[in-house]
């Protein structure tokens, strides 16, 4: 199985910050035929339901912020938030679907100071 | 607008069995994979089984394989999970998602979740 390994576990803010988010995944999600890494990020917001924030590594959904911003490839990835909002208090997964398992990460928790 | 709602949630003892359901609306039903995730009380997310667009192929985590079966009614735009001698760390909160049109890739919409516990 696909380990994803996502740091901090938790990471307190001040609104306007910028803030980076780690996910290492066991081995490369990269796809050679498509240059494509397998990797989606979702964010969780209290009493919700998870949401689909990017996919592919770097693709932003629609209607998804533009200070959401999905980085890297291989087996190293980042989520940035450029300018933290209050409403951004949630708790944020990355998961491969390079293969099944489909695996996610354990979480980084936000919180606004 | 895409709406997923699950129903079929609720206690029941370990061993015993559970059906979930899960309406879909606002987009073409048929032409996406489907899955259910789900959560445990303050855990993280767990993959628990996908099924392709036609139903003819599925896919299952270990922790399930044999015990859970997917599948879907394509003219109801419904999804269902049976559940098989449950046990208590099958405690979660249920998600159905769809799972792209183009293939088992990433979880884009994500239904209100229902609740199973398993104790006795």
């Amino acid at each position: 199985d696909i380990v994803m390994t996502q740091t901090p576990s938790s990471q307190a803010v001040s609104a306007g910050e910028k803030v980076t988010m780690s996910c290492k995944s066991s081995q490369s999600l990269l796809y050679s035929e498509n240059k494509k890494n397998y990797l989606a990020w979702y964010q969780q917001k209290p009493g919700q339901s998870p949401k689909l924030l990017i996919s592919w590594a770097s693709t932003r959904e629609s209607g998804v912020p533009d200070r959401f911003i999905g980085s890297g490839s291989g087996t190293d990835f980042t989520l940035t938030i450029s300018s933290v909002q209050a409403e951004d208090l949630a708790v944020y997964y990355c998961e491969q679907y390079y293969d099944t398992p489909f695996t996610f990460g354990s979480g980084t928790k936000l919180e606004i100071k | 607008e895409v709406q997923l709602v699950e129903s079929g949630g609720g206690l029941v003892q370990p061993g015993r069995s559970l059906k979930l359901s899960c309406a879909a609306s606002g987009f073409t039903f048929s032409n996406y994979y489907m899955a259910w995730v789900r959560q445990a009380p303050k855990k993280g997310l767990e993959w628990v089984a996908t099924i392709s667009t036609s139903g003819s192929r599925t896919y299952y985590p270990d922790s399930v394989k044999g015990r859970f079966t997917i599948s879907r009614d394509n003219a109801k735009s419904s999804l269902y999970l049976q559940m098989n001698s449950l046990k208590s760390e099958d405690t979660a909160t249920y998600y159905c998602a769809s799972q792209s049109a183009y293939g088992p890739y990433y979880f884009d919409y994500w239904g209100q979740g229902v609740m199973v516990t398993v104790s006795s």
